[in-house]
């Protein structure tokens, strides 16, 4: 059973950056067909995808957050990583990642989340 | 505002069926059969319930069925269970620019 764990801090001052690690466990990101992705929840509201990378690195990204997102990968960790630069009150959100079944560009495990707040 | 568009509450009484309706555009949901469908729990992290249109995975109970015709498809539930009220996502491949997009929710009460 593949699990996702999300961890980075919970707070961070505007106009830093966010930065959020995803260990995966069960599984390998190296094992290939699967993407892995970010995907973020403001307060009371919907899901947004902020990208995803295969394990080779080969990124996408959501191109409304593209200029300040940068997804990584570290196959020998097992875990990927956000970074959300010049953040602000607007990117307080709870933070998932996810794993992306690649054909069927569909999520098939998920992280329980993070709440990242953006506040001084 | 969402790409895909949800309607905000729908609702229905134990044992009737309902359907969740998702409407794109033909650059993304009419364009492919990559449609997916989440149901959230307060608190909890969204869990696939339909993929590929129409296909449920291992362990998704057989009530929970899905469909597409043209730009918008369909999430119906049949035989409402209490257990069934939460919030209900798709989600459509969107082509490479894109990507990934999904809709704006709908909240499911079971009256």
């Amino acid at each position: 059973q593949v699990q996702l764990q999300e961890s980075g801090p919970g707070l961070v001052k505007p106009s830093q950056t966010l930065s959020l690690t995803c260990t995966v466990s069960g599984g390998s990101i190296s094992s290939g067909g699967y993407y892995w992705s970010w995907i973020r929840q403001h307060p009371g509201k919907g899901l947004e995808w902020i990208g995803y990378i295969y394990y080779s690195g080969s990124t996408y990204y959501n191109p409304s957050l593209k200029s300040r997102v940068t997804i990584s990968v570290d196959t020998s960790k097992n875990q990927f990583s956000l970074k959300l630069s010049s953040v602000t009150a607007a990117d307080t959100a709870v933070y998932y990642c996810a794993r992306v079944f690649g054909d069927g560009r569909y999520f098939d495990y998920w992280g329980q989340g993070t709440l990242v707040t953006v506040s001084s | 505002q969402s790409a895909l568009t949800q309607p905000a509450s729908v609702s229905g009484s134990p044992g009737q069926s309902i359907t969740i309706s998702c409407t794109g555009t033909s650059s993304d949901v009419g364009s492919y059969n990559l449609v997916s469908w989440y149901q959230q729990h307060p608190g909890k992290a969204p869990k696939l319930m339909i993929y590929e249109v129409s296909k449920r995975p291992s362990g998704v109970s057989n009530r929970f069925s899905g469909s597409k015709s043209g730009n918008t498809a369909s999430l119906t539930i049949s035989g409402l269970q209490a257990e069934d009220e939460a919030d209900y996502y798709c989600c459509s491949y969107a082509g490479s620019s894109t990507m990934l997009v999904f809709g704006g929710g709908t909240k499911l009460t079971v009256l």
